[in-house]
Order: structure tokens, then sequence, then C-alpha cells
């Protein structure tokens, strides 16, 4: 079946570094969604890029999703505090109605 | 608009025993899930609705039985609880049957543990 993971498992960074996150996936995805989830809370959509080599930005945050639409990246530029959290990805391969998330990212940010 | 609404919160239960975690929406989506959270696992589907009577498989079905008579409720069933089972459970609802249109919102989470 399709897995996702992503890496790095854990990052530990200092306030104002740069963070980033990168999700494989082991098949073609038709699109690929970001979530964030506080510690102690339930995941929150942040964006879906649907188009090979799309790039995204919210604020801080970019977003890319691969040529080849099997691999993503998630970029935070100096990171705060308020960035502290796991971060998934979820792609999902069409034919079916099924969102597979990654293995999640964990980013904590120390002052 | 309450969005997702998952009960109980926290639940303890000993192993064999049975139970319902339910799930309710009332932002009248179609789609409706149930996710399972293992620390470095990720989030797994347990079971999916696309609609009312229709319900199907996820990643890591086995012990959990779904059913959807209403738009708004999904709930979750566990037939004979096992310390495997140990979790935090996710309901997850989209406006959108093709999810490649939609996102997935999420309530609060049930957490479980069985002894």
């Amino acid at each position: 079946g399709q897995q996702v993971m992503q890496i790095p498992q854990y990052q530990h960074v200092q306030e104002g570094e740069d963070f980033t996150t990168y999700c494989n996936s082991s098949t073609t995805l038709s699109n690929i969604q970001w979530y964030k989830q506080r510690p102690g809370g339930h995941p929150v959509f942040l964006i879906q890029l649907v188009k090979s080599g799309e790039v995204k930005k919210q604020k801080r945050l970019t977003f890319q999703f691969g040529e080849a639409k099997k691999n993503s990246s998630l970029h935070i530029t100096a990171t705060q505090t308020t960035d502290v959290g796991t971060y998934f990805c979820a792609g999902f391969t069409g034919g079916g109605n099924k969102l597979t998330f990654g293995t999640g990212t964990q980013l904590k940010v120390e002052l | 608009n309450a969005g997702v609404t998952q009960t109980p919160k926290f639940q303890v239960l000993k192993t064999g025993q049975s139970m319902t975690l339910q799930c309710a929406q009332d932002m009248n989506h179609e789609y409706m899930s149930w996710y399972r959270q293992d620390p470095g696992m990720g989030l797994r589907l347990i079971h999916y609705s696309v609609g009312a009577g229709i319900t199907d498989q996820g990643e890591v079905p086995n012990g959990y039985n779904v059913s959807r008579s209403t738009t708004e409720d999904f709930p979750l069933r566990l037939l004979s609880a096992a310390p495997s089972q140990t979790s935090v459970y996710f309901c997850a609802s989209s406006y959108s049957i093709a999810l490649f249109t939609g996102e997935l919102f999420f309530g609060e989470g049930s957490r479980l543990t069985v002894l």
C-alpha cells in the first residue's frame, strides 16, 4: 500500500533559525496536504498543493510539491515559538477516498 | 457551529471490554473518517464513509466497526478491546467526497487506554 514518510522525525531549533521537513511518497500523488498539530491538540489544515512543481507561501511558511508529485517540503523561515508542534503531510492517490498521512515531524523551538 | 465533536475525551477500558467512540459533525459534511494516532506512526486511517449508509475500510480496520445511519454521526465501535488499541483517536470530516478538493476538519480527539 501507499507509504508516506517524513524526515526528520524530530527537530529542535533556536528561535530565529529556519526549519524544513521533507515528505516522500512511495507512489505518485494526486495532491498533497499539510497539517499542523499543536501539543495536545488536533491536526489543523494548512494548505493543499495540486500541480507538479507548485510552490505556495503563507507568511513565513513555504510549501513545495515535487516535479514527479512524489515528494513535498515545508520550509519555515525564522522560526518562532508559535511554530511549535507536529507537521504532517498527507497524500491522496486518487481512485479512492483515502488520505494517507505521513509520520510527522515534531518541531521544538527554544528561546 | 460546533464543528466535529467527539465523546468521550478520555476512557480507560479493561481488555475484552467493548465501547463506542462517538463522533458528530454539524457542517453537513458527506465524508467522515476515523484515524488513530500513535507515537512515531503518524495518523492511520481506520474506517471512512462517503455518505449515509456507505462505509469502507482504511489502513488498520481490524478490531473496529463503524456505521453511518445519518449524515451527522459516525460512531466507532471497539468490539473487544486489546492493549494494542491504546491510542488517541481522531474523527475527521470533509465537505468534499473527493478529497483532492477538500480538507479534513478534525475533532479534538479521544484518548483511550486499554489495560
